[in-house]
């Protein structure tokens, strides 16, 4: 199975600064990777998918690239709605990243 | 866009077990692939297993394998989880999600909180 490894497990930033977020596969998964936000007592939403493709209706400042084995997620200008926590999931099929924590300095 | 809706709160006994429902709304049921995803309190998602329903396929995480069973219900629309030899460890909330074959879940339920005690 392919394990993911996110990083930073959390993080603490100011509105309007630009926020990235790691997840690296212990094996090549091509662009197989896709990100979710989970806010608190909410169900997970799908923001980015095949590692770069925008999810309808998700704000443009949230981006994904990445291919084989490393992947990243970029928030450009943080949002107060964007405390949340983050996932990466290879495939649809596999575990998720063990999450990031977003929150506002 | 579609909508899943889940059964409601449930409380076990250790040793018991559980079977969650979700029924599905828009779209063509069949077409689907309905994963279960679930969330101890304070912890990460952790994916459990999915089906796809127009292929039979049914899969799981190795952890769960001996305790879980997903099956559809394609006359109701309703996909159902089953986690048998409860015990206090798997108290969460368990969410399913839909998505189309080999893609990633873009639909998911409200969640259902099982505890165990």
């Amino acid at each position: 199975d392919v394990q993911m490894t996110q990083s930073p497990s959390s993080l603490s930033a100011s509105i309007g600064d630009r926020v990235t977020i790691t997840c690296q596969a212990s094996h090549d998964i091509v662009n197989y990777l896709h990100w979710y936000q989970q806010k608190p007592t909410k169900a997970p939403k799908l923001l980015i998918y095949d590692a770069s493709n925008l999810q309808p209706g998700v704000p443009s400042r949230f981006s994904g690239s990445g291919s084989g084995t490393d992947f990243t997620l970029t928030i450009t200008s943080l949002q107060p709605a964007d405390v949340a926590t983050y996932y990466c999931q290879p495939y649809d099929d596999l575990d998720f990243g063990q999450g990031t924590r977003v929150e506002i300095k | 866009q579609g909508q899943l809706v889940q059964s409601g709160a449930e409380v076990k006994k250790p040793g018991s077990s559980v079977k969650v429902s979700c029924r599905s709304s828009g779209g063509t049921f069949d077409s689907y692939s309905f994963s279960w995803v679930r969330q101890a309190p304070g912890q990460g998602l952790e994916w459990m297993g999915r089906i796809i329903p127009i292929l039979g396929l049914v899969n799981s995480a190795q952890q769960f394998q001996e305790r879980l069973t997903i099956t559809a219900d394609t006359s109701t629309s309703t996909v159902y989880l089953e986690l048998t030899s409860l015990r206090s460890e798997d108290s969460a909330f368990y969410f399913c999600a839909r998505g189309l074959p080999l893609k990633p879940s873009d639909v998911w339920g409200q969640g259902t909180r099982v505890s165990v005690s």
